[in-house]
């Protein structure tokens, strides 16, 4: 099993841009969710997705959306990136809510 | 909404005890979590514990969780350099869906 796979790992883009962050994940996990990671802050809750076709908002969701059209992939779009969207994306999915598994972080930058 | 919070640094000296505090402030949480992340990685799941028990031991990690005063602690005994790595403390609210996150306890071990 690869787990939780993200791609890119960076990213750098100009305000007003427009780019999706990918996520899936080969655990057949139902719950998936993407968390933004900023200094001294700790990580913060954007969306969820409690199965394919379902998507909540969690903490932090402006700005940001989601789809879940598969039970594997769970992408994030930003559709206009603005400077206060840098910071380090995590994806993660989970069985049972009991244990949840990272994705090694996309590191985005917005000029 | 939830609020988890820990202390920003812990410094400890190689083979001595390391013991990491979060308190929460959502009653209802089901389940506790410890996570470990090094540099530049995704976080890690250590353990967890789950609301009805008031301590669990795996290894070199004790979690003691009080209810009451609404407190974790993560005890590495025997702490080594590879322990050295932010921690954090996170918690599943009672809807089951969002798991907050505190903002890290920044562990530094020294020879």
């Amino acid at each position: 099993n690869a787990g939780v796979t993200q791609t890119p790992k960076f990213q750098v883009l100009k305000t007003g841009q427009s780019m999706t962050l990918q996520c899936a994940q080969d655990m057949n996990h139902e719950y998936m969710s993407w968390y933004r990671q900023d200094p001294g802050m700790g990580l913060r809750l954007i969306h969820y997705s409690v199965g394919a076709g379902i998507t909540d908002q969690g903490e932090v969701p402006n700005g940001y959306n989601v789809s879940r059209s598969t039970t594997e992939d769970f992408p994030l779009r930003l559709l206009s990136a603005a400077p206060s969207q840098t910071s380090v994306y995590f994806c993660a999915s989970g069985g049972n809510y009991n244990e949840q598994f990272f994705g090694p972080g996309t590191r985005l930058t917005v000029l | 909404g939830e609020d988890v919070e820990q202390s920003l640094f812990l410094s400890v000296r190689e083979g001595d005890s390391s013991v990491i505090n979060c308190t929460y402030t959502d009653s209802s949480s089901t389940y506790l979590y410890w996570y470990k992340q090094e540099p530049g990685a995704g976080l890690q799941l250590l353990t967890y514990i789950f609301s009805n028990m008031d301590m669990k031991q795996d290894q070199r990690l004790t979690v003691l969780l009080n209810k009451k005063d609404k407190h974790l602690s993560l005890r590495i005994a025997d702490t080594q350099t590879g322990d050295s790595a932010i921690y954090f403390c996170a918690v599943l609210g009672g809807g089951g869906n969002k798991l907050t996150f505190g903002t890290g306890t920044q562990l530094k071990v020294e020879l």
